[in-house]
């Protein structure tokens, strides 16, 4: 099976623009999560989806959205960027059920100039 | 809430040592705990998972930890290192009601350095 995939792997933008980061699970995985990991914070929970309904949220502010859609890919969106936003966004999937494994996927590094 | 603390930020050690890399956690409820390598621009990777039973798990890679509930530690060892397990070291824990969001707390991780 292909592991989870993540697109792109790298980004540069500007402050005060949007960005949209796409998360393709391992096949028949209906839960995807989403992490920021930064040097200062390390690794952060910002949201899961699991047929496409937002079931937790982390404690980021409303810029940070997501969504995920039938065949259970995720996007991530990020607007009105902020230099503190510089990060590397992990995206993880698994099954369901308490316990399961996540699988990462390598991750795309977000550069906000 | 559950919180997780990694006592060491690095670990340097000699090929062919043993290696502990500590993690305590918090948490009013019981948890699952979970230990993650990442390699140098990479994801994470699962090393190994407590769940329940047995406290002492065995992972991946010869790595093995053990659960002590009164201590509230997972630790992780490995009883003898090779350069290629130089990596980042990520415990964390995770709630166990079924059904619910499978959302990870991380320890601030160990960079392990084996040195030759």
């Amino acid at each position: 099976k292909a592991g989870v995939t993540q697109t792109p792997r790298y980004l540069i933008k500007t402050r005060g623009q949007q960005v949209t980061l796409s998360c393709s699970p391992i096949s028949g995985h209906r839960s995807v999560s989403w992490y920021q990991q930064t040097p200062g914070q390390g690794l952060q929970f910002l949201f899961e989806y699991f047929s496409e309904t937002q079931r937790n949220k982390g404690n980021f502010p409303g810029r940070f959205s997501g969504r995920q859609f039938s065949n259970s890919r995720s996007e991530m969106n990020v607007s009105t960027l902020e230099l503190g936003d510089s990060a590397l966004y992990l995206c993880a999937s698994n099954i369901q059920g308490a316990g399961e494994t996540q699988y990462f996927g390598p991750g795309t590094r977000l550069l906000v100039l | 809430a559950q919180s997780v603390t990694q006592l060491d930020s690095q670990v340097p050690v000699f090929e062919e040592a043993p290696v502990e890399l500590r993690c305590n956690y918090s948490s009013s409820v019981s948890v699952y705990l979970f230990w993650y390598v990442q390699y140098p621009n990479q994801g994470l990777q699962l090393l190994l998972k407590y769940l329940s039973g047995s406290t002492l798990v065995k992972g991946i890679n010869g790595f093995e930890a053990e659960f002590n509930k009164s201590q509230t530690s997972f630790h992780l060892r490995k009883p003898s290192v090779h350069i290629s397990d130089t990596a980042e070291y990520f415990c964390a824990v995770s709630p166990p009601v079924s059904g619910s969001a499978r959302q990870l707390t991380f320890g601030s991780g160990t960079q392990l350095t084996v040195l030759p």
